[in-house]
């Protein structure tokens, strides 16, 4: 079955780099996602990668991709306090997935 | 251009009542997914609708809780005689099209958070 896992919690310093951490078990995924949920809301699609990539970037955010060992990451540059939030890596499963399958989320604490 | 949205945002029950979630998908969304979120939990899948058809149900518990997505009107998620351990929030997500062979994108809601005293 699939599995997705992240650390819960991430504190950093404003103006530092953020880097959030996923696995996950399926191989045959074809794209990954990092969703935002800020407090008491729902969650924003941030951005997604496919699975033939190993790196995606997008202003202050870089996705990179280890498809070998199930590895996601997403850093955040110069990260601001609007960035605290709730960050969840997603997959869909196998070729025929007709929904997402989430991670537990990461609490990230910007520290002004 | 509203998104999805959902109501109650907020709904306190009692043990053994019932309680009504109601999601309407952005407008051109045919698809409707239901998610649940246990405190300090990730979103756990729970179905997928189409208009007036379950496609996948895997993810919901075997009693008390059911899903419909009418041909007219929002989709409700309904769970009878509640229990404390059914309090999470409840989030509604629509697409346009199945999600599999694309990028997939969700459009959330902003979410029902059930309370069971």
């Amino acid at each position: 079955g699939e599995d997705v896992e992240q650390s819960l919690f991430l504190s950093v310093r404003e103006g530092d780099s953020s880097v959030i951490n996923c696995t996950y078990t399926d191989s045959s995924s074809t794209y990954l996602y990092w969703y935002k949920q800020e407090p008491g809301a729902g969650l924003q699609l941030l951005t997604y990668i496919f699975s033939n990539m190993d790196m995606k970037q997008d202003q202050r955010l870089t996705v990179l991709l280890n498809k070998k060992d199930k590895h996601l990451s997403l850093r955040i540059a110069d990260t601001q306090t609007g960035d605290s939030a709730i960050y969840f890596c997603a997959e869909t499963q196998g070729t025929g997935a007709n929904n997402l399958f989430f991670g537990t989320g990461t609490r990230l604490t910007v520290i002004p | 251009n509203a998104g999805v949205m959902q109501n109650p945002r907020h709904l306190v029950r009692r043990r053994g009542q019932e309680a009504r979630l109601r999601c309407s998908p952005m407008k051109g969304h045919s698809h409707v997914y239901w998610y649940r979120q246990l405190p300090e939990e990730g979103l756990k899948f729970m179905v997928y609708l189409q208009k007036e058809n379950i496609i996948d149900e895997s993810g919901m518990p075997k009693e008390r809780f059911s899903a419909e997505f009418p041909k007219e009107g929002p989709s409700i998620l309904r769970i009878q005689q509640v229990v404390r351990g059914d309090s999470a929030a409840y989030f509604c997500a629509s697409s346009p099209r199945r999600t599999s062979g694309n990028t997939g994108e969700l459009f959330f809601g902003e979410g029902s958070r059930l309370t069971v005293l």
